[in-house]
């Protein structure tokens, strides 16, 4: 089935550590997208791709890094310069024909104790 | 950021009412979607509108996109419990490359 999915669904870490979070999607879509999501409020943009090997800082930006090496893959790091990193991440894509048209992943909690 | 104005924050409905919702902005926009989103999962595009006036509908489900292209507007006929969730506006300002979210509209149907 096509899709995209992100891992693992829950992950823990001591302050102070980064992380990764992983997003891979086989829809043949050119652009993807991190958010982030925190208790009843609306999604906040944090990096997007809308091509390999290029990136584009969002709102949040800091205390976060992306890569795009490959066309289905936009793994997200979060930084120990992060000072708030516990939320819920959400990757999305959108193909090249209809961009404004993003389909989410299923989201990673991060929490850091 | 940019901010949508989403209303209502929530709504307590009995199942076999409608349900209206709509995002506000000052800014003009040239595409406004709908998404639904279920506890702990990501959020699914219902509807994507392209043009001012344009009506659109999915299932139960319709959305226009304002005249004024300020706004947007999802109604939802005869809910069921299925109807559940968190609803977002997000659109495309006029000249960014990026969407905007509203903040959400959580319907909770009591059977």
């Amino acid at each position: 089935d096509g899709g995209i999915t992100q891992s693992p669904k829950y992950l823990f870490r001591k302050e102070g550590q980064n992380v990764t979070l992983s997003c891979e999607q086989n829809l043949n879509h050119d652009a993807m997208y991190w958010y982030r999501q925190d208790p009843g409020q609306g999604l906040r943009l944090i990096y997007y791709s809308q091509i390999v090997n290029d990136f584009q800082k969002g709102d949040i930006a800091e205390g976060y890094s992306v890569s795009r090496e490959k066309k289905e893959s936009f793994p997200l790091t979060v930084t120990s310069a992060q000072k708030n990193p516990t939320a819920f991440y959400l990757c999305a894509s959108s193909p090249r024909a209809r961009y404004n048209e993003q389909f989410f992943g299923p989201g990673t909690r991060l929490t850091v104790l | 950021g940019q901010q949508l104005n989403q209303s209502p924050q929530s709504m307590f409905i009995q199942e076999g009412e409608d349900v209206s919702m709509n995002c506000t902005s000052s800014s003009i926009f040239n595409t406004w979607l709908w998404y639904k989103q279920e506890p702990g999962e990501g959020p699914v595009l219902l509807i994507a509108l392209y043009k001012a006036g344009e009506l659109t509908s999915n299932g139960r489900l319709t959305a226009q996109f304002g005249i004024t292209r300020k706004d947007s507007f999802l109604n939802i006929s005869a809910s069921i419990p299925s109807d559940v969730g968190i609803y977002f506006c997000a659109g495309q300002i006029q000249g960014a490359q990026k969407l905007v979210f509203g903040q959400g509209t959580r319907l909770t149907i009591n059977p």
